[in-house]
């Protein structure tokens, strides 16, 4: 069966610091990935998307960065964080170009507090 | 462009009673496919339920049933028979039928309190 991890679960990190997270995907080959970002009661907002190895696709304009150097691992960094990064981090897969009926799995998540 | 909006941002339920989580969408794609994730405070995403445009009968998992209405274009999701577990967020999505990455697209979600 299919399995995804996050670490950390949680960090608290002071302004101007890096940042990197790490989702890896377990059990699967060739997935599509996704990071989410979702603020204190918020919905999710989709932040990166892979289709493959090095190919990372930008939904929204920010300070953030994503890699992916592996088929099945997601990095998200940041070199300077600022207040406004903190909220909840999700990664998430999907099969490769996914159908209609293809949903998305998620990982436990980062909580992200930046002081 | 698709959008999913959620119209409760807060919903209070009696144990034991059923509930409707309200879900309307926007898409011009002819092919789709809508789901409802479950989000408790833990902060995991949990999946629920799927409904495919061209499903004839509306989908069900024990006590999660989706009311799909195609023609108003909604997707409320009925809980039976409340328990105190449920109580958590509730996102609508969706996905279209292109083979685009970033085509799942999430409402802002409906937090159900459930009440003994």
């Amino acid at each position: 069966s299919q399995t995804i991890h996050q670490w950390p679960a949680t960090l608290v990190q002071p302004v101007g610091s890096p940042l990197s997270l790490e989702c890896t995907v377990e059990g699967t080959s060739n997935p599509n990935l996704y990071w989410y970002r979702q603020a204190a009661g918020r919905g999710l907002q989709l932040l990166f998307y892979s289709v493959g190895i090095g190919q990372i696709s930008s939904e929204v304009p920010q300070n953030l960065s994503a890699s992916r150097p592996q088929d099945r691992q997601f990095i998200l960094s940041s070199k300077k964080l600022l207040l406004s990064d903190s909220g909840f981090y999700l990664c998430a897969w999907s099969v490769r170009n996914p159908s209609s009926y293809n949903e998305q799995f998620f990982g436990p998540g980062t909580r992200l507090t930046v002081l | 462009a698709q959008k999913i909006t959620q119209t409760q941002p807060g919903m209070f339920v009696q144990e034991k009673e059923a509930v409707t989580l309200d879900c309307t969408y926007d898409t011009s794609d002819q092919s789709y496919g809508l789901f409802w994730y479950k989000q408790p405070s833990s902060g995991e995403m949990i999946f629920l339920i799927y409904q495919g445009s061209y499903d004839e009968q509306n989908a069900t998992e024990g006590r999660y049933s989706l009311n799909f209405q195609k023609a108003r274009k909604s997707a409320n999701l009925v809980i039976s028979a409340s328990q105190l577990g449920d109580s958590a967020m509730y996102f609508c999505a969706m996905r279209g039928e292109y083979n685009y990455g970033q085509n799942f697209v999430f409402g802002p979600g409906t937090r159900l309190s459930v009440l003994p």
